[in-house]
């Protein structure tokens, strides 16, 4: 079974600074994706970024980057440069390649509030 | 515009009284995907559907049931609904059930109420 663990349940930001949000997985399979999500407070689920387990440089997307620590299980996410619309809560996810299952295992999120 | 709909968005209902949660994406995705949100606990599968009429367990299935006779929708049954059912729920889909970077997009929501 996959789990996903995210420690911080709330984290602030002073604007233009840059905020790490941690994620760490368990999974036996050697192949896996994984995934940062951004929920707003006006709930819809909004894809940020991507990492794949065989994916030898850390993804980013603008000012998304994921750092990718395979030895130590862990993908966190980077905000640089923050901007009051990044407040929100931020989601990591994983997918399993192995087997016929696709699912998509959530942690239990981390809210982001971001300060003027 | 590609998206994923979800009906009702807010639904106030009582125990015991069937209800339906419909979800339609016109992306011509194979793969579909229900799931809960409760504080703390992040989303959980539900069910997912990998093609037509291939549905399968997720991680807490007990009280729901789906069907996936069309492509493009994969609505949520609750047979008998019970207060432990109140939950924010959305429906995702993606391109196919083998791509390893294959985004799941998610409908905006539906805020279930079991009274």
């Amino acid at each position: 079974a996959q789990k996903i663990t995210q420690t911080q349940p709330g984290m602030f930001v002073q604007e233009k600074e840059a905020v790490t949000l941690d994620c760490t997985y368990d999974t036996s399979d050697q192949s896996y994706g994984l995934f940062w999500y951004k929920q707003p407070s006006s709930g819809e689920m909004i894809f940020l970024i991507y990492q794949g387990s065989y994916d030898e440089q850390n993804a980013t997307e603008g000012r998304y980057s994921l750092n990718f620590q395979k030895a130590r299980k862990s993908a966190n996410l980077v905000i640089s440069a923050s901007q009051l619309g990044d407040s929100a809560m931020y989601f990591c996810a994983m997918r399993v390649f192995s087997g016929s299952a696709r699912q998509l295992t959530f942690g239990s999120g981390t809210q982001l509030t971001v300060l003027p | 515009e590609a998206q994923v709909t979800q009906n009702p968005r807010y639904l106030i209902t009582v125990t015991g009284k069937k209800l339906t949660v419909t979800c339609s994406q016109n992306m011509n995705h194979e793969y579909m995907s229900w799931y809960r949100q409760d504080p703390g606990l992040g989303l959980r599968q539900i069910y997912y559907s990998m093609n037509v009429e291939v549905t399968d367990k997720g991680d807490v299935p007990e009280g729901y049931k789906v069907s996936r006779k069309e492509k493009r929708n994969f609505p949520l049954i609750l047979e008998s609904p019970s207060p432990n059912q109140t939950s924010l729920y959305f429906c995702a889909s993606s391109l196919s059930p083998s791509g390893t970077a294959d985004t799941q997009y998610f409908g905006p929501g539906t805020r279930l109420t079991v009274l």
